[in-house]
């Protein structure tokens, strides 16, 4: 069964700490994976987009990896920010039709 | 280069009504997603479009929800007799050739079903 799991489903931090969510998926056949960025009462929005080939890729202070041997991948953010306060989401396209695959989220609090 | 744009931002209906949202998605792209997205839960696909032919439609409730993506650019999605269950963030994504097909989202439609 093609699926996306996330872990924690919520997380509270203090602002400046790092945090890790995690993913693991199960999609064939596996073409690349996705995380997003969903502030409250808005659409998600792409942060990185991970191919087969590739194991870390960071965009600013959010560094995914991807182990494609374990299926598993992590957004790490570092130094946290009040405006990180969002869901999470892992997502992974499956077929030649690009169907997406999303997780649950991560529902992440930065609090001051 | 311009989003996803999708109206109304939020709606409110009874029950037994009927509400239809409306999505226009990036120039250009082919692909064209609605998606269901309960509060606290990840998005659910209903429906997907590759220019106005639908490639999946398996999870639409097609006894009261209805698509259509005429001339395979704007779309809209109807809800015909809502339920309260039916009350969801309502998302349309596009997706084109490159940037490793990378779906855009709208901001949503909000949809309260009282």
């Amino acid at each position: 069964k093609n699926q996306v799991e996330q872990s924690p489903q919520s997380l509270i931090i203090l602002e400046g700490k790092n945090c890790t969510l995690q993913c693991n998926y199960t999609v064939s056949p596996f073409s690349n994976l996705r995380w997003y960025k969903q502030d409250t009462g808005r659409g998600p929005v792409s942060l990185t987009i991970m191919t087969f080939s590739e194991n870390t890729k960071s965009n600013g202070r959010y560094t995914a990896t991807l182990d494609a041997d374990t299926k598993q991948s992590s957004l790490h953010i570092t130094a946290s920010q009040l405006s990180d306060s969002a869901s999470y989401i892992c997502v992974a396209p499956q077929g030649g039709y690009n169907k997406l695959i999303f997780g649950a989220g991560t529902r992440l609090a930065v609090h001051p | 280069e311009a989003g996803v744009a999708q109206s109304p931002r939020y709606k409110i209906i009874e029950k037994r009504q009927s509400v239809a949202f409306w999505c226009n998605p990036i120039s250009g792209h082919a692909t064209l997603y609605w998606y269901q997205q309960i509060l606290g839960q990840g998005p659910k696909l209903l429906i997907q479009f590759q220019n106005n032919g639908v490639v999946d439609d398996s999870q639409l409730p097609k006894d009261r929800f209805s698509a259509e993506r005429l001339k395979g650019v704007d779309s809209t999605l109807k809800i015909q007799p809502a339920k309260l269950e039916d009350s969801a963030v309502y998302l349309c994504a596009s997706s084109g050739p490159g940037q490793g097909n990378e779906a855009f989202f709208g901001q949503g439609t909000r949809l309260t079903v009282v």
